[in-house]
């Protein structure tokens, strides 16, 4: 069974760092286009960042240089590396596959259940 | 804001056939191809279509998407209570570089 399971969620003050995983089974995170999407309470999805099966990484304006996105063939797993957290990065974040060889047409078919992030003092 | 445009909310009876709009511009919806998620309270998105109107397997075919130049749209017909959930388009922006949503549209089945 094709899954993904996210972790490292929690509160944490504004400032602060949290490194989320995504752990996959069934699919190996280093053949895929893999993305961050967040959504914030009670609001719409959002994407947050995406690494290319060639390693390449894009984010969106409101956490570059803040983030890190980044996987481990060996643990199978993707990470977002998040500092200079804010407030209005609270959210659940979720992890999912893209299984596509081009941008134009772009698609998530499997995502994880979500992890969830507060920031606030 | 969202740089894709979506209603708020739509409404259908059971058996009715209702539709979603979703409104772009050049650099997404006219240029590369519309997906739609349905989300369940609680829930993480599924994806509904793909490529515009492709239907993933163990989707059912009351589910049809289409596009026609700034704009795409999902139609639902034989509308049943389980639809009833939070509908995002979604498309490659070539302008922001990376995948962008609508801000969604909540489907209530009367």
């Amino acid at each position: 069974e094709v899954q993904l399971v996210e972790s490292g969620g929690g509160l944490i003050q504004p400032g602060g760092s949290l490194r989320l995983s995504c752990a996959a089974s069934g699919l190996f995170v280093s053949s895929w286009f893999m993305t961050w999407v967040r959504q914030a309470p009670g609001k719409g999805l959002e994407w947050v960042s995406l690494i290319y099966s060639d390693g390449k990484t894009a984010y969106a304006d409101s956490v570059r240089g803040r983030f890190t996105i980044s996987r481990d063939y060996s643990k199978n797993t993707l990470f977002l590396q998040m500092n200079g957290l804010r407030a209005e990065d609270t959210a659940v974040y979720f992890c999912a596959r893209a299984p596509v060889k081009f941008n134009y047409n772009y698609y998530m078919d499997v995502w994880g259940k979500g992890t969830t992030v507060t920031v606030s003092s | 804001q969202s740089v894709l445009t979506q209603p708020p909310s739509a409404s259908g009876t059971p058996g009715q056939r209702v539709s979603i709009s979703c409104s772009g511009s050049s650099s997404n919806i006219v240029s590369n191809t519309v997906n739609w998620y349905q989300q369940l309270p609680g829930m993480a998105p599924k994806l509904l279509i793909y490529i515009t109107n492709q239907r993933p397997s163990g989707v059912p075919d009351r589910f049809s998407g289409s596009k026609s130049g700034t704009s795409a749209s999902l139609a639902i017909s034989g509308l049943q209570s389980e639809d009833e959930a939070d509908y995002y388009c979604a498309a490659w922006d070539d302008s922001l570089n990376g995948p962008v949503f609508g801000g969604g549209t909540k489907l209530t089945v009367l």
